[in-house]
């Protein structure tokens, strides 16, 4: 596709249950980025890929987020026993590479989740 | 103290105003700065980037980088009711990996 598809773009989930947030990058960029949006804020680093391995997971909060990217292009996000303070915007960037000048992230719309 | 300090606003003005945006940070290991627009239910798209301290303009916008006041700033002119929007300044340091550090973005509203 033409940028960074993310899937589902809004998931209204019971507190307890496990997601699944997909991220869909623009072809051929090798680094990929998680980050979280609440209201009002700004994105927060999660997690970001260069290839199939995280190459920086400071941002996770705990143990309960974990981020897979198998074969180097999509990648999941995925969330167990959630909480009502993970209801935010869940956004994905790519980009060519990784800490690169002039290497722009391209960011998806998001995932709106809303734990209830 | 975050890292990144941005004046959430809301920030209303007329149609035709020079408008100014600002951010301050504390981490003197940035290097990249740039500013992102953000509008209602969508993801931020890169406004402006500048490297080190400096100026740099494209069209009506033009971004300001004081890396010894830990200072930047963006400033549109002759704002279109099409800026409303959110703005965020995000900065890097890119021996991390170009991860981003996002200041808490500043609504702007643009009146006809």
């Amino acid at each position: 596709g033409a940028g960074v598809s993310q899937t589902p773009s809004n998931k209204v989930t019971e507190k307890g249950k496990y997601v699944e947030l997909r991220c869909d990058p623009i072809s051929g960029h090798t680094a990929l980025y998680w980050y979280r949006q609440s209201l009002g804020q700004g994105p927060e680093f999660l997690i970001y890929f260069q290839g199939t391995g995280a190459a920086d997971d400071s941002g996770l909060p705990n143990d309960r987020f974990f981020a897979v990217r198998p074969e180097g292009s999509v990648s999941t996000l995925k969330i167990q026993r959630t909480e009502r303070g993970d209801s935010a915007v869940y956004l994905c960037a790519s980009s060519l590479r990784a800490g690169s000048a002039n290497t722009e992230a391209f960011f998806g719309q998001g995932t709106r989740l809303t734990v209830v | 103290q975050k890292e990144v300090e941005q004046d959430p606003g809301p920030l209303s003005v007329p149609e035709g105003a020079i408008v100014s945006l600002n951010c301050t940070y504390s981490n003197s290991a940035f290097q990249y700065f740039m500013w992102y627009r953000q509008y209602s239910r969508k993801g931020p798209e890169l406004l402006m980037y500048t490297y080190s301290s400096g100026n740099k303009e494209d069209g009506r916008f033009t971004a300001q980088v004081d890396k010894s006041s830990k200072y930047i700033s963006l400033f549109i002119r002759d704002s279109q009711p099409s800026d409303s929007a959110t703005y965020l300044c995000a900065m890097s340091d890119y021996n991390q990996g170009g991860k981003l550090i996002f200041g808490q973005g500043t609504e702007l509203s643009v009146k006809p």
